[in-house]
């Protein structure tokens, strides 16, 4: 079965430096999402992505964050200068359609970033 | 106000048993999804079941079923003859809206043991 690919699982950068998170959405899905979970916390939501460009995006996604496609198979998240905050668990997630309501938002294994 | 509300931070329950865990919800929307997301310990989000606010019928999925009461505006989901493997973090999760609204809203979820 298809899935989403995330890698590397577990990043530990230094607190101020650049972090890219790479994922490898499900081949034939057309939106792609970008959401953390704080250690203990809810997921919440950061971005979506569709048509090359950001559709919506929340409080949190802030000018210290980016999403890209560079080529057709991978969307990546930039974090600029680390803040001890970003600490977290980063979860890319790819679905179909959005016209039809029920399409699952279908989620990578995630990436642990720590920041030190 | 919260708009996902999973009362139940933790449970256990006695391996064979089915066993309910609640979610509510809250939008004004009239059309809206409810998902439900189960995160073993290794981290993981795996996609169980979805509920659309106009589906008639309960939504079913081998042994996951979703106990959909709208006038309550509840979700819960139901795990028919539990086995060790279900031990996992449960999240309801609700997008709300027509098209243009991506993102999906998640509950603080219940931590689900199974024992033996």
């Amino acid at each position: 079965e298809p899935e989403v690919t995330q890698t590397p699982s577990h990043q530990v950068t230094q607190m101020g430096q650049e972090v890219i998170l790479r994922c490898v959405p499900i081949s034939n899905h057309l939106y792609f999402y970008w959401y953390r979970q704080i250690l203990g916390q809810k997921v919440e939501f950061l971005v979506s992505f569709y048509n090359n460009e950001i559709s919506e995006k929340s409080e949190i996604f802030d000018d210290q964050f980016s999403v890209e496609r560079p080529d057709g198979s991978n969307f990546t998240l930039k974090i600029r200068s680390t803040k001890l905050e970003d600490s977290a668990m980063y979860f890319c997630a790819s679905s179909e359609f959005l016209s039809l309501s029920n399409q699952p938002q279908h989620f990578g294994d995630g990436t642990r970033l720590s920041i030190l | 106000a919260q708009k996902i509300t999973q009362t139940q931070p933790g449970m256990f329950v006695q391996e064979k048993e089915a066993v309910t865990l609640d979610c509510t919800y809250d939008t004004s929307d009239q059309s809206y999804g409810l998902f439900w997301y189960k995160q073993p310990s290794s981290g993981e989000m795996i996609f169980l079941i979805y509920q659309g606010s106009y589906d008639e019928q309960n939504a079913t999925e081998g042994r996951y079923s979703l106990n959909f009461q709208k006038a309550r505006k509840s979700a819960n989901l139901v795990i028919s003859a539990s086995q060790l493997g279900d031990s996992a973090m449960y999240f309801c999760a609700m997008r709300e809206g027509e098209d243009s609204n991506y993102q999906l809203i998640w509950g603080a979820g219940t931590k689900l043991i199974i024992k033996p």
